[in-house]
């Protein structure tokens, strides 16, 4: 069975800050498929990045990108000048290439102080 | 607009009372999900549904029934709700192909009294 792991319950960082949320998982599959989601306080579950497990560049989308290591099975989501709009519980999750079940570690809790 | 729509937003129930979750999704997307998201634990998966007429269980499915007789309605049904199922819960969907990732409902807030 495929686990995500989140080892960071909270994080903060000042805001223009970088901040590295870190994200391990284990499985015996070789295609796959990574995700980073937000969820602010409105509860809104948001996909920040996605990561193909075949392609070796890293995902980048604006202030976010990710640091990809699939021999070490680690997927973490780095933060460039953080703002105060970036506080928000994130989740990394997983899902197979031939599969339905998205697995999500038990998230992060980031805030951004002024 | 592309989204998925969830109702009711808030419920408060009292034990063994049936409710339903209703989800319904405006993509024409073949792939919907409910999951059920608690402190420490993430997110995790109730029921999916890969399409009409098909559904199967996720890792925590005890308690709970869907059905998929349309393509963009799947609701979530308790049938005798228990304080265990106190949750926020959200509904997902994606189109054929998971790169996708998927796209979630604004949650429902079940509180079992």
């Amino acid at each position: 069975a495929q686990t995500v792991t989140q080892s960071q319950p909270e994080m903060s960082v000042q805001e223009a800050e970088t901040v590295t949320l870190s994200c391990t998982y284990d499985t015996s599959e070789n295609n796959y498929y990574l995700f980073w989601y937000k969820q602010p306080p409105s509860r809104q579950m948001i996909l920040v990045i996605r990561q193909e497990a075949y392609k070796q560049q890293n995902a980048t989308e604006n202030r976010f990108s990710v640091n990809f290591q699939k021999a070490a099975k680690s997927f973490s989501l780095k933060i460039s000048d953080s703002q105060l709009g970036d506080t928000a519980m994130y989740f990394c999750a997983f899902i197979p290439y031939n599969n339905n079940d998205m697995r999500f570690g038990a998230g992060t809790r980031l805030t951004v102080k002024p | 607009e592309a989204q998925v729509t969830q109702n009711p937003r808030y419920l408060i129930t009292v034990t063994g009372k049936k409710l339903t979750v209703t989800c319904s999704q405006n993509m024409n997307h073949e792939y919907m999900s409910w999951y059920r998201q608690d402190p420490g634990l993430g997110l995790r998966q109730i029921y999916y549904s890969m399409n009409v007429e098909v559904t199967d269980k996720g890792d925590v499915p005890e308690g709970y029934k869907v059905s998929r007789k349309e393509k963009r309605n799947f609701p979530l049904i308790l049938e005798s709700p228990s304080p265990n199922q106190t949750s926020l819960y959200f509904c997902a969907s994606t189109p054929g192909g998971f790169n996708y990732g998927y796209t979630f409902g604004s949650g429902t807030r079940l509180t079992v009294v």
